[in-house]
């Protein structure tokens, strides 16, 4: 259980296009996902925290306008990059915590089940 | 601001045992992970501490002293497959919402 999946999981796209990930929760409802940006041998930066019905939340540093943040349902949570530039090829991940009841009573550990990624290559 | 810090590259041979310390200084905390990352996958989880002590798991053992805040990654019996970076994240607990902050990452390199 607990699998999460990304759609596509590698585009590339021209410079002043826009591109849609998807991120999905497979087998659980997941009020709460998080979108990750990935450069090349650096760690996880959180981007935005996505809540199902409601506005993202964003980090310090990311422009709301340009990286749209959609949770429009309890399994599925969508990014989408808009007028992408070569700067913004990078590595983006989507994570989902499994909040179903029985789950959140039986475990302190509430962890985060990561997706697949998704390789973004802007040309 | 959230400082984890965790070297940037360790080294050893197969069969051998490696420690990755991870150091934090966060304005909350309520838990800690490690997560295994191969170059171009997602991170799959390895450990979680929220107490202080040992936490074993087959191979992989994991340490926490929330008073020192420090952990360490214990990886014994080294096996090539275990090439990878090992991320340490702390789940602040000032944020309802569970977020994660990660350090940089330490790039195990496991050699014959």
């Amino acid at each position: 259980g607990a699998v999460v999946s990304q759609h596509p999981s590698w585009v590339i796209c021209k410079s002043g296009t826009s591109v849609k990930i998807e991120c999905r929760s497979l087998d659980f409802q997941a009020t709460t996902m998080f979108w990750y940006r990935q450069f090349p041998k650096q760690s996880l930066m959180l981007m935005a925290t996505s809540n199902e019905g409601s506005k993202a939340t964003y980090e310090q540093g990311v422009e709301k306008d340009k990286f749209l943040i959609n949770h429009a349902s309890l399994t599925l949570s969508t990014l989408t990059v808009t007028s992408a530039h070569p700067e913004d090829s990078s590595f983006y991940i989507c994570s989902a915590r499994d909040q179903s009841p029985d789950r959140v009573t039986t475990s302190s550990l509430d962890e985060q089940f990561f997706g697949p990624g998704t390789r973004l290559t802007v040309l | 601001g959230q400082n984890i810090d965790q070297p940037t590259e360790m080294t050893a041979t197969e069969g051998a045992i490696v420690q990755i310390n991870c150091t934090y200084q966060t304005s909350g905390f309520n838990g800690l992970f490690w997560y295994q990352q191969h170059a171009g996958e997602a991170p799959t989880f390895l450990s979680y501490n929220v107490l202080d002590g040992l936490e074993e798991k087959g191979r992989f053992s994991s340490f926490l002293s929330r008073s020192k805040g420090y952990s360490y990654l214990l990886l014994k019996e080294l096996q090539m497959k275990d090439s990878a970076s090992y991320l340490c994240a702390v789940r602040v607990s000032t944020d309802s919402w569970g977020k994660l902050q990660f350090g940089a990452g330490t790039q195990v390199v496991v050699t014959p």
